[in-house]
């Protein structure tokens, strides 16, 4: 199985704040590395597919980057919404599998 | 617009068979990669398999000796059966689309979720 490695578990950040979190994989993954935003009590949202797309209705001040093993996903300019979890997720093969996720919390 | 919709007991005895069915409205299910998904309280995320093209399936090897995935198409539905359960499959289940771009990997589409507790 390929393991996903997040980096911070958890940040605290200010409305404004750039934010970056960092997402390696055990192996090289292309490019095939999605992230997405969980908030309390509800399902994971698609931000970013194939390592930097943005997904459909994302906003813009979200990125990501990276391709092998070294992802990011860069916020510009935090707001209120982005208070939340995101995880990252490797499709390059099965099993799909996740890392465990960084909480963006309020300084 | 696409919604999921998970269905199927909150509690399950340990050993029995956990049964969930998914709904899929406002598209078709004749494609796409159809994904339960699980994450146990306070934890992260595990995905258990899919099915695709109503007859193919892939499955976490972790679970693969215990998971059914399976579909009907008349109903615009498909199920999880995990059998033999035990404390360590208590966890909220999404059922989940993918193959938007062509693979099975980028979920865009979920359901709310359903906590499943395995608890005598």
């Amino acid at each position: 199985d390929i393991q996903m490695t997040q980096s911070p578990s958890s940040l605290f950040a200010s409305v404004g704040d750039r934010v970056t979190i960092t997402c390696r994989a055990s192996q090289s993954i292309s490019r095939f590395l999605n992230w997405y935003q969980q908030k309390p009590g509800k399902a994971p949202k698609l931000l970013v597919y194939a390592a930097s797309s943005l997904q459909s209705g994302a906003p813009s001040r979200v990125t990501g980057s990276g391709s092998g093993t070294d992802f990011t996903l860069t916020i510009s300019s935090l707001q209120p919404e982005d208070f939340a979890t995101y995880y990252c997720q490797q499709s390059y093969s099965t099993p799909l599998t996740f890392g465990g996720g960084t909480t963006v919390e309020i300084k | 617009q696409v919604q999921l919709q998970e269905s199927g007991p909150g509690l399950v005895k340990p050993s029995e068979t956990l049964s969930l069915t998914c709904t899929v409205s406002g598209g078709s299910i004749s494609s796409y990669y159809w994904t339960w998904i699980r994450q146990p309280p306070g934890k992260g995320l595990e995905w258990i398999g899919y099915i695709y093209k109503s007859g193919n399936t892939n499955y976490n090897p972790s679970l693969k000796s215990r998971v059914t995935i399976s579909v009907d198409m008349s109903k615009d539905q498909f199920s999880l059966k995990l059998t033999s359960v035990t404390a360590a499959d208590t966890a909220v289940y999404y059922c989940a689309r993918a193959g938007t771009i062509g693979s099975p990997g980028e979920f865009d589409y979920w359901g709310q979720g359903t906590l499943v507790t395995v608890s005598s």
